[in-house]
Formats: C-alpha cells, sequence, structure tokens
C-alpha cells in the first residue's frame, strides 16, 4: 500500500528546534522527489521545500529559507524537515507529499500530516 | 510569486448537481495548474494534474480544463462524498509552487 506517514510533531518553544520524519512504503521511494506542505490552522496550503530524489538538489520557501532544511535518506525510505529558530507563525499541520515526476508536476500521494505548534 | 485566485470562496448544491470551480493564475502558467480535494483531518488528494489529466483512481465526474491564466475544475453528478475543500496550484516555476486560497464545497 502506498503511503506516506509524517510524525515528530508537538510543542515547542519560540527559537527551538524541532525535526520531522515523514516515513514511505509501498513503492520506490528514491525513484522521487518529495516536498514538505504546511496548513496553518483554518488555512490554506503553502509549500516549505523541495528535494530531488537524490538528495542533491533542495529548494525552500523564502519564509523559511536559513531556519528550515530538507533533507532524505533513500536506505531508511525517510523524508525529514529539520525546523529551527521556530516562530509562532510557524505553528501548522505539516504534509509531506510525492512529486509525481512529470514534467507538469503534481503531488500526487500525501500523508496525514504532524502538527507543530509553536507557543 | 503568481498568485491564484479561486472563486468561488464557498458553495452549496445537492446531489446530482454540477459545479464548476474557476482558478485565476497572475500571469499564464502553461497548463501547470492541478487540482486537489481536501476532506477534514485528512492531507489532500490529488484529482487532476496538468490542467485536465484525470488522477487515477479519481471517478471520471471529475474534470479540469483552461489554459493561460484562466482553469475550471467541473464536478458532474454531485455526490455526498464530494463535500471538501478544493484547491488549486500552479507548478509552472519550480519551488515557487503555491495555492489558492480554497473552495469549500457543501452538499
Amino acid at each position: 500500500q502506498v503511503q506516506l506517514v509524517e510524525s515528530g510533531g508537538g510543542v515547542v518553544q519560540p527559537g527551538r528546534s524541532l525535526r520531522l520524519s515523514c516515513e514511505a512504503s509501498g513503492f520506490t521511494f528514491s525513484f522521487h522527489a518529495f516536498h514538505w506542505v504546511r496548513q496553518a490552522p483554518g488555512e490554506g496550503l503553502k509549500w516549505v521545500a523541495l528535494i530531488s530524489s537524490d538528495g542533491y538538489r533542495k529548494h525552500h520557501a523564502e519564509s523559511v529559507k536559513g531556519r528550515f532544511s530538507i533533507s532524505r535518506d533513500n536506505f531508511k525510505n525517510t523524508l525529514y524537515l529539520q525546523l529551527n529558530s521556530l516562530r509562532p507563525e510557524d505553528t501548522a499541520m505539516y504534509f509531506c507529499a510525492r512529486d509525481n515526476g512529470d514534467p507538469l508536476p503534481a503531488f500526487d500521494i500525501w500523508g496525514r500530516g504532524t502538527m507543530v505548534t509553536v507557543s | 510569486d503568481i498568485q491564484m485566485t479561486q472563486s468561488p470562496s464557498s458553495l452549496s448544491a445537492y446531489v446530482g448537481d454540477r459545479v464548476t470551480i474557476t482558478c485565476r493564475a497572475s500571469q499564464s502558467i502553461s497548463r501547470h495548474l492541478n487540482w486537489y480535494q481536501q476532506k477534514p483531518g485528512k492531507g489532500p488528494k490529488l484529482l487532476i494534474y496538468a490542467a485536465s489529466s484525470l488522477q487515477s483512481g479519481v471517478p471520471s465526474r471529475f474534470s479540469g480544463s483552461g489554459s493561460g491564466t484562466d482553469y475550471t475544475l467541473t464536478i458532474t453528478s454531485l455526490q455526498p462524498e464530494d463535500s471538501a475543500i478544493y484547491y488549486c496550484q500552479q507548478s509552472y516555476i519550480i519551488a515557487q509552487y503555491t495555492f489558492g486560497q480554497g473552495t469549500r464545497l457543501e452538499i
């Protein structure tokens, strides 16, 4: 069964750090690029970060650049998001999503999310 | 960044109806447009990619169209399980992916 399962969220004080994980199963993890997307309570979706299939190319949204870092371990089939210098406005549900690899890309598999509360 | 504007922000319809949700980009995005459905407590689900391609497993009552800056999601023969929030997303510029604000559909 193709699925992504996020973990690592919680309540953290401003300025502290957290590492989120996203474990993949049911497909060949190393074939795909992945994204993190977040959703503040009652709000819409905002893209956070992208990592290539080999892990060498990474991109981060301007709002998190220098504070958040995406990474992956293709041997463990796991995607990560390191969150540093957290701010109250980073409070959100964080989703990992698989890139479908199409020339016109889309996010074809999503997890259920892990909640981060900065307070 | 490319801004995505969805309309309406919410709508109500009945079982069996046909509804259309529109999404306008602030510049041409050359069919780099995706539609997602999100239900409470769940991650989004991809419905349509590349403006009009139906994602595998998605019922054929969902369809997408459009080009340039203007795109639409149409749902025919509405079912109770179609109650959800629908988001458009542009993927035209790598690492500047943006979503519309969402359309809440009540059946």
